[in-house]
């Protein structure tokens, strides 16, 4: 069966610019996970939505990162503005329900550096 | 912050040996898992251990955990150099966050 799946695996863009990652979790998991994770850095959590609930956005670092979830499935991050300092593997995980007490299934991340 | 630091931060060993790696966390849990990233890419998930286990077992695989110091091992028996990677520990919280806490991670190398 698919795993997690993340596009584009790696994207290169112009400070300042706007990106958006996609995320298509596996089929019929409600919970799923964005995370940062800076060179040679543990993961850094960024936002949380599980079914129908809204999201838990308390790891975005600021008002330039938003993500959705659109029919509780794909999900996009999007970076505004891009800055330097967002270059990071930016990676999705995706869980069959509550995420934090089973294990958490990771796409193969979307590398993106801003120049 | 509830983040788990793991030590140590590399470690190299020859094929065969033994891999021990540790992790200590802040808060109170009600698991911990240890995941492997190969690559820097995704990471995959090893082993989950319950904050009312101490020894876990899988495959190569033994877990331990000690609640009152806060603290968890992965052990890696009889390494191959298949098993190079970074292993992570993650931790949840008993209440609040929805989301695991990751260490910084040991890069592992076993040299063949």
């Amino acid at each position: 069966g698919a795993g997690v799946s993340q596009s584009p695996s790696n994207k290169v863009t112009e400070k300042g610019k706007d990106v958006e990652l996609r995320c298509d979790p596996i089929s019929g998991h409600t919970a799923l996970y964005w995370y940062r994770q800076s060179l040679g850095q543990g993961l850094e959590f960024l936002i949380y939505f599980q079914g129908n609930s809204a999201p838990d956005k308390s790891g975005l670092p600021s008002d330039r990162f938003s993500a959705e979830r659109t029919g509780g499935s794909v999900s996009t991050l999007t970076i505004q503005r891009t800055q330097q300092e967002d270059s990071a593997v930016y990676l999705c995980a995706s869980s069959p329900e509550v995420a934090k007490r089973n294990e958490q299934f990771f796409g193969p991340g979307t590398r993106l550096t801003v120049l | 912050s509830q983040q788990g630091e793991e030590d140590p931060q590399a470690l190299s060993i020859q094929e065969g040996e033994n891999a021990t790696m540790n992790c200590s966390y802040k808060t109170s849990i009600n698991n911990l898992q240890w995941y492997r990233q190969n690559s820097g890419r995704g990471l995959v998930h090893l082993i989950l251990i319950r904050s009312n286990e101490r020894e876990k077992h899988s495959g190569r695989l033994r877990v331990t955990l000690d609640t009152s110091k806060k603290s968890s091992s992965l052990l890696i028996t009889a390494s191959r150099a298949a098993d190079t990677a970074s292993y992570f520990c993650a931790t949840d919280a008993r209440a609040g966050a929805n989301n695991l806490f990751f260490g910084t991670g040991t890069r592992l190398t076993v040299i063949p």
